[in-house]
This record gives C-alpha cells, structure tokens and sequence, in this order.
C-alpha cells in the first residue's frame, strides 16, 4: 500500500456525460500528479498540482480540468466523455514539486465510457 | 520534450535466469531514472532509482545502470522468479524541474517461466 487512496475504483458511464474522480495523496506530501494509462499510448503525465498551485502541465485536454483543495485532497474531472477516454486513471504524490524525488501511485480508478 | 524509449516489448525468461530491460532517452537534463513495477490491474511500484551523480545502484536481485554519455539505463533482474512477472517501466526526469513530469517508456512484458 502506498499510502495515496483514489476513490472510485470503477466507474461506468455513458458518452456525454462528466465525471470526477478523487485522489488522496499520502500523509506530508503536497504535490499529486495525474496520470491516464490507456492500451494504445502507455502511461501519459496530464497534470501536477503543488500545495493548491497547478505547476505543470502535459497532455491534458481541454475536456479535462483538475483541482487540489486546501486539505491537499485532489479531483481530476472529465467532461463531455468519449469512448476513447476508457482508461485507467492514477494520481501520484510526492513530497515536493521536483519531479526527480520518488513518486508513489495510488490505485487507480478504471473508467469505461460505453 | 524528453524522449524515452525501452526495449524489449516483451521478454520471457526461465526461472533463475537474468533478465535485462534497456532504456535511453534524448534530453541530456534528466538526471532521475526511476523503474516501476505493474501487476496487472494493479498501480505502478516503484521497485528502484537511480540519479545521475551514481553510475549503478543494487537491491537484491535487482539493479540498475546508467550510462549518462551514452543516455541510457537498464534494469538487471537476477536469479528470476515468477512473481517477478509483471509490467516495468522505466522513466525520466530532469533535477530541479519545475515541469514535474515523469517521462514514462511503453513498458516491458516480463514472464517468468517456472
């Protein structure tokens, strides 16, 4: 266990509509990355947040947005779904923004749009 | 950005043979070379690191190498064992970023047979 939970661990839903998923990072960390694993392009960054700053940025669409709140919790929120947005999602925290420290994963949250 | 790429796509080893899984990447900045373990449905783990200032870090069975001049770093699995059967990635980041991201390769199918 790493110590990051993400919350739900499924999630079934139709195209067109919006979720959110949650992510908790561990205890003393302030950084949370998201993370999208699909079959076709791996394990793609999609954004970092940091003490409630959002501090980098990869290949997130616009569809997608993301927030970290000021008990450091963070939610991932997906709108307009496409069937190419099934995945898996993971959050990753980290104690500090610098990428080159250790990064631990939660679980993960399977979506599937249908 | 950075560029990793891993290979083999897939390798399958006898029980108690070595196993050897090789990266390189394009950014002479990336200075922190971590590997993740995945089983499958499960969160990537963080097995071992290495940062450029070492040239090859070992826990048990496992090891890592890192040739900066030539950009690359592999992962050595030795004395294999089936629970070793999994996913790993490797990945790349740059000290002291403030980009925050992980660049992750496709990842390498290891099976380990009994």
């Amino acid at each position: 266990d790493s110590g990051v939970t993400q919350t739900p661990k499924h999630l079934i839903t139709a195209t067109g509509q919006r979720v959110t998923l949650r992510c908790s990072p561990r205890s003393g960390d302030l950084s949370v990355y998201w993370y999208q694993q699909s079959l076709d392009q791996g394990l793609q960054f999609l954004i970092q947040y940091y003490n409630g700053e959002e501090r980098a940025k990869g290949n997130i669409l616009e569809r997608f947005s993301a927030q970290q709140f000021p008990d450091l919790h963070s939610e991932l929120n997906l709108s307009s779904l496409e069937l190419g947005d099934s995945a898996l999602y993971f959050c990753a925290s980290s104690e500090t923004p610098d990428s080159s420290y250790e990064q631990y994963f939660g679980p993960g949250t399977r979506l599937t749009v249908t | 950005g950075e560029n990793v790429e891993q290979h083999p796509s897939t390798l399958s080893v006898q029980e108690g043979d070595s196993a050897v899984i090789k990266c390189t990447y394009s950014d002479s900045a990336s200075n922190y070379f971590p590997w993740y373990k995945q089983e499958l449905g499960k969160r990537p783990q963080l097995i071992i690191d290495i940062r450029s200032n070492v040239g090859e870090k070992k826990d048990q069975r496992i090891a890592v190498t890192l040739n900066k001049t030539a950009k690359h770093f592999s992962l050595h699995i030795t004395e294999t064992q089936p629970e070793d059967s999994a996913v790993y990635f490797c990945a790349a980041s740059a000290r002291g970023s403030t980009l925050g991201r992980l660049y992750f390769g496709r990842g390498t199918q290891l099976t380990v047979w009994p």
